[in-house]
């Protein structure tokens, strides 16, 4: 079954760019109905939604970040990627990439609902 | 921006007790796109419902989801000792409630 793995530095500087990719396996990035989404989790606290991309590049971000925010999908290595810049003590928190299943009904919107997820990788945000 | 709020925040009940938690959204929504997760300490969210009231594979059918508009609810009709953990409802794939915290009283 399809697989999501999160990499990238654990540490990054204030001011400087927070960058983590996800690979995907099992499967192809490109195939079906599915969005690739990253979210973060603050310790001790709730999941915000950073934003999603479709495989054709399509992007859809939080808005509360989307000036900072970068997704990007790679089709051919079947990664996706966040770009964060100008980070603070603010963006330290476990950061998961999820596939969001977009099933297609008729006649009714479709569902949306992220059924596969990453373990999640830490990121710290400290000089 | 839809905001969802989740009630209660915390939840305390004993293991055979029946939990409700609550999902409200700030303007209506389609059931089409509320979906609800699980979350254990030190793992990532796991699914359990979406469309509302469709139970994703290999969930337990103790557990329900029910609800339409602005208001949505998941239910667990007996609690097992596995069931304590954070329960977060989401809209379109993308933004979550702040979440419930079912502790075990």
């Amino acid at each position: 079954q399809v697989q999501l793995q999160e990499s990238g530095p654990g540490l990054v500087k204030p001011s400087q760019t927070l960058s983590l990719t996800c690979t995907v396996s099992g499967g192809s990035i490109s195939s079906g109905s599915y969005f690739w989404s990253w979210i973060r989790q603050p310790a001790g606290k709730g999941l915000e939604w950073i934003g999603r991309i479709y495989s054709t590049g399509n992007t859809q971000y939080n808005p509360s970040l989307k000036s900072r925010v970068t997704i990007s999908v790679d089709t051919s290595k079947n990664q996706f990627s966040l770009r964060l810049i100008s980070v603070t003590a603010a963006d330290t928190a476990v950061y998961y990439c999820a596939r969001v299943t977009m099933a297609l009904q008729i006649a009714a919107p479709n569902y949306y609902y992220m059924d596969v997820w990453g373990k999640g990788t830490t990121v710290t945000v400290s000089s | 921006e839809i905001v969802l709020t989740q009630s209660p925040g915390t939840l305390s009940l004993s293991p055979g007790e029946r939990a409700t938690l609550s999902c409200r959204a700030s303007q209506s929504i389609s059931t089409s796109y509320l979906a609800w997760y699980q979350q254990k300490p030190g793992q990532a969210p796991r699914l359990l419902i979406y469309a509302a009231s469709s139970r994703a594979t290999g969930i337990p059918d103790r557990f329900s989801g029910s609800g339409s508009g602005t208001d949505f609810t998941l239910t667990i009709s007996r609690l097992e000792p596995e069931d304590f953990a954070v329960y977060y409802c989401q809209q379109y794939g993308s933004f979550f409630g702040q979440g419930t915290k079912l502790e075990i009283k």
